[in-house]
């Protein structure tokens, strides 16, 4: 069964641009969340998609969004980059949070802005 | 690597040792914990899980040990392998959210 898969890999932006990253999660799994992770403050989350809805979002200003579609992939947009928005953003797959699930991790988008 | 500061904790152990990774975690409302480790480059990798009905529970060469009372979970890795080297987070399901709350990492060293 394939794992979660990120695209793209590595990203290089420069500030004031905008950014969209993938993830497909496993298959069956209609639950995709998304962290950024950075040296300082570690993993934090951004938001939760269920059923193509939002139902839980991080304390993070509103140039990040996201959306999932039907068929559960999900895309998480930032816009005006900046300096800052530099970190690995990881997508998480599980069946269903809350319900004592697994959340399985892809490999991530490194984005680096300059 | 690509997944931690230069400030986590840091565990050097010996290969073929057994180690013990520790972990806080914040609420103690929360019913489910998950031990994750990190290779560079890579996004985190499921290791083992734990319910807040059990108190300990094994795998292949782990062992998480959960003591609900004070708040801990505890990661043990028997005959630590060179391969083993990475940064492991415990994180806990904040069921009311849908999301997972992770800890800040410690740094596994496997020295030869």
């Amino acid at each position: 069964k394939a794992g979660v898969t990120q695209t793209p890999r590595y990203l290089i932006k420069t500030r004031g641009q905008q950014v969209t990253l993938s993830c497909s999660p496993i298959s069956g799994h209609r639950s995709v969340s998304w962290y950024q992770q950075t040296p300082g403050q570690g993993l934090q989350f951004l938001f939760e998609y269920f059923s193509e809805t939002q139902r839980n979002k991080g304390n993070f200003p509103g140039r990040f969004s996201g959306r999932q579609f039907s068929n559960s992939r999900s895309e998480m947009n930032v816009s005006t980059l900046e300096l800052g928005d530099s970190a690995l953003y990881l997508c998480a797959s599980s069946f269903n949070p809350g319900v004592n699930t697994e959340a399985f991790f892809g490999q991530g988008t490194r984005l680096t802005v300059v | 690597g690509e997944s931690v500061g230069l400030h986590l904790p840091t565990l050097s152990v010996q290969e073929g040792d057994n180690s013990i990774i520790n972990c806080a975690y914040s609420n103690s409302a929360s019913d489910y914990f998950i031990w994750y480790k990190q290779e560079s480059g890579k996004g985190p990798q499921f290791i083992i899980d734990i319910r807040s009905n059990m108190d300990k529970r094994q795998g292949q060469r782990v062992t998480v040990l959960l003591n609900k009372t004070v708040k801990h979970l505890s990661l043990q890795i028997a005959a630590t392998q060179p391969g083993d080297s990475a940064v492991y987070f415990c994180a806990e399901e904040d069921a009311g959210t849908y999301k997972y709350i992770f800890g800040t990492g410690t740094r596994l060293k496997v020295l030869a």
